[in-house]
């Protein structure tokens, strides 16, 4: 029964360049959530999306950050001209459908991707 | 604002002594909290959680939280510690229905002595 996958686990970029980092949420989750963490910092929350949703992007910096979450497929955040205070790890989290009966699931996290900008 | 504050970046205690992880939260209803554990170059496993009933909630690897509302706290406790247990341990709230959008604390780092 696997997990939250994310990859890649590690990724290197240039300044200037597009990071794109992919999240498969546990089987029979259809909600995903996209945190993420700064060195010597807690999580911190960035979007919410379902199936060709967004819900919440209130995390999202406004500029060069964008997610979807596709009918089929890994949901995939990408982030454009990256920049050194981009570097960072960011995780994937992912919760079954909300419903009464779903309405109090923990998110399961994946393992993260290490972003880091040369 | 919402937030959580976890006092003690850094713990160090010796194999087999307890141990008392802090957490205060500040949330406008009664939230659901959580602990969570992160090994280094991990991602975060769920030690435990509390939506409601019972104040005392058991969790995996021997950890127990105590929910106290007068407080605003959720301190994560284990009454003997393993080296394996080190590790950075993060408290993190959420809304009580609906979809968990977490907020963490700054987490605290645990180092065990031998």
């Amino acid at each position: 029964n696997a997990g939250v996958m994310q990859n890649p686990r590690h990724l290197v970029r240039r300044r200037g360049q597009e990071a794109r980092l992919r999240c498969s949420p546990m089987k029979g989750h259809s909600h995903v959530y996209w945190y993420r963490q700064l060195p010597e910092e807690g999580l911190k929350f960035m979007v919410y999306l379902q199936k060709e949703n967004i819900i919440d992007e209130s995390g999202m910096p406004k500029e060069r950050f964008s997610a979807e979450f596709p009918k089929e497929g890994p949901s995939i955040l990408r982030i454009q001209q990256v920049v050194r205070g981009d570097s960072a790890a960011y995780f994937c989290a992912s919760s079954p459908r909300f419903t009464e009966a779903f309405s109090n699931q923990p998110q399961h996290f994946g393992d993260g991707t290490r972003l880091s900008i040369l | 604002a919402q937030s959580v504050t976890q006092p003690d970046i850094h713990i160090t205690v010796s194999e087999g002594a307890s141990l008392e992880l802090r957490c205060n939260y500040s949330y406008g209803a009664t939230p659901y909290l959580f602990w969570y554990v992160q090994s280094p170059g991990q991602g975060l496993q769920l030690l435990l959680k509390y939506f409601s009933g019972d104040t005392l909630v058991q969790g995996i690897k021997g950890f127990e939280a105590e929910f106290k509302r007068s407080q605003s706290s959720f301190n994560l406790r284990k009454p003997s510690v393993h080296w394996s247990d080190a590790a950075e341990y993060f408290c993190a709230v959420g809304p009580s229905g609906g979809y968990n959008k977490l907020i963490f604390g700054a987490g605290t780092r645990l180092a065990v002595h031998p």
